[in-house]
């Protein structure tokens, strides 16, 4: 079984500050996936990470995914309290396409 | 709307009893991915079915069973339900780019207490 480990579990931060999220394993994903989850909704994907060493940027969100493709971390940058939700990682397995999710971090800005 | 539908969005009922719980996968997605999400255990991958068929099975008890029928829905079933049942389940339909799963798509996911 290929397990996701992210840290911290709970980020509370103020408007305006940075934050960044790790999702490690010691197992290789042939992709990563963020998502964000609102109270009472299903995931909602963010990005997908397929290269080892990939960064990609949305607005003031930045995905990386290790160069082993083990590890990934998101950074938000001046964090605003619409970013506030539980931030998920999830590693595609090459079998059958399911994903394995981390145990998410919750994030809360505060205005 | 993501496109992925699932009913009812809440379910209240008694341990011992039986429920099932409904999805209808995004148009033209041939993939369901069933999940569990409790306080404790984060999101938990159940089973998934492709065209009709059981493709991967993870942690489900012998208690739930699901099937994906002719027209793409899929049921997931649950009986002799207890306490510890409660969580929210999701389904999910799957899409592709550069040549491999590129994303899932979650329904709004069904609320389920046992009381």
């Amino acid at each position: 079984t290929q397990l996701l480990e992210q840290s911290p579990q709970f980020l509370s931060i103020q408007e305006g500050e940075n934050l960044t999220v790790y999702c490690n394993s010691s197992s290789v994903f042939s992709s990563l996936q963020w998502y964000r989850q609102e109270p009472g909704e299903g995931p909602v994907l963010l990005v997908t990470v397929v290269t080892g060493g990939e960064v990609k940027k949305l607005k003031r969100l930045t995905f990386q995914f290790g160069d082993a493709r083990k590890d990934s971390s998101l950074h938000i940058t001046a964090a605003q309290p619409g970013d506030t939700g539980l931030y998920l990682c999830a590693g595609v397995e090459a079998a059958g396409n399911k994903l394995t999710f981390g145990g998410g971090t919750r994030v809360l800005v505060k205005p | 709307d993501s496109g992925v539908t699932q009913t009812p969005k809440h379910l209240i009922t008694a341990t011992g009893q039986r429920v099932t719980l409904r999805c209808s996968p995004r148009s033209g997605d041939l993939s369901v991915y069933w999940y569990q999400q409790s306080l404790d255990q984060g999101l938990q991958f159940l089973i998934q079915y492709y065209n009709g068929e059981e493709r991967a099975k993870g942690n489900i008890l012998e208690r739930f069973s699901a099937q994906q029928f002719p027209d793409l829905h899929s049921e997931l079933n649950l009986s002799s339900l207890e306490l510890g049942d409660s969580a929210l389940y999701f389904c999910a339909s799957s899409f592709y780019g550069q040549g491999s799963v590129y994303g899932y798509t979650f329904g709004s996911g069904t609320r389920l207490t046992v009381v």
